[in-house]
């Protein structure tokens, strides 16, 4: 079964610290593609990045970085040097191709991470 | 370029009470989708639609019923709320996703309470 596991619920850390956001999954789908997800306090869900499974290259994006491992089935998203703004809960996410339509996205449970000054 | 949009934003229902939440899209999307959004839950699929005039069941379906009666718009109905629809509800638009490829945009949700 696809399933999606981010276990750290929450993470606390003081600014300018470097953090990992680990995403765990599962799935028996060939193709198949992971997101990450941000959101802020405000509430609304921003897409961060979106990666498909034949590509493995790591990809960074100014302070984030993401690292896509097949081998662990993991895609760990690092923020280097963090900062205040970051204050989000952070949601991994796994396409499931689903009665011949995909894109239906199967979420982890989220992990809060909180940036002190 | 509004994106996604949910209305209201908030509501108060009490138990046995009906209401209709509205999702509009103005980026011309096919899919269509309304997830709940419950504390350590993640966001998890109620209904979703592939297209202008159809609907189908998500994870979560029970209690909830959709229509798509214009391809901009996605309505999600509660008949007959019941405390556990207590829950922040997400509508989001994506293109028609090929290989999955698509993400999802996501409106602002709409935060319901049922006492």
């Amino acid at each position: 079964a696809q399933k999606v596991t981010q276990a750290q619920t929450e993470i606390s850390v003081v600014e300018k610290e470097d953090v990992t956001l680990d995403c765990v999954y599962e799935t028996r789908d060939t193709t198949y593609y992971l997101f990450w997800y941000k959101q802020p306090p405000s509430g609304e869900l921003v897409f961060l990045i979106r990666r498909n499974s034949f590509d493995e290259q790591n990809e960074i994006s100014g302070r984030y970085s993401w690292n896509f491992q097949k081998s662990t089935s993991s895609f760990n998203f690092t923020i280097t040097a963090s900062q205040v703004v970051d204050s989000a809960v952070y949601f991994c996410a796994l396409s499931e191709r689903w009665g011949g339509a995909t894109n239906k996205l199967i979420f982890g449970t989220g992990t809060l991470l909180a940036v002190q000054p | 370029n509004a994106g996604v949009t949910q209305t209201p934003k908030f509501r108060v229902l009490k138990t046995g009470q009906s209401m209709t939440l509205l999702c509009a899209q103005d980026m011309n999307h096919e899919y269509m989708y309304w997830y709940r959004q419950d504390p350590g839950m993640g966001l998890r699929l109620i209904h979703y639609s592939v297209g202008e005039g159809t609907t189908a069941k998500g994870e979560v379906p029970d209690g909830y019923n959709v229509s798509r009666l214009k391809k901009q718009n996605f309505l999600l109905g509660l008949e007959s709320a019941a405390p556990s629809q207590t829950s922040v509800y997400f509508c989001a638009s994506s293109y028609i996703p090929g290989q999955g490829s698509s993400p999802l945009h996501f409106g602002n949700g709409t935060r319901l309470t049922v006492t």
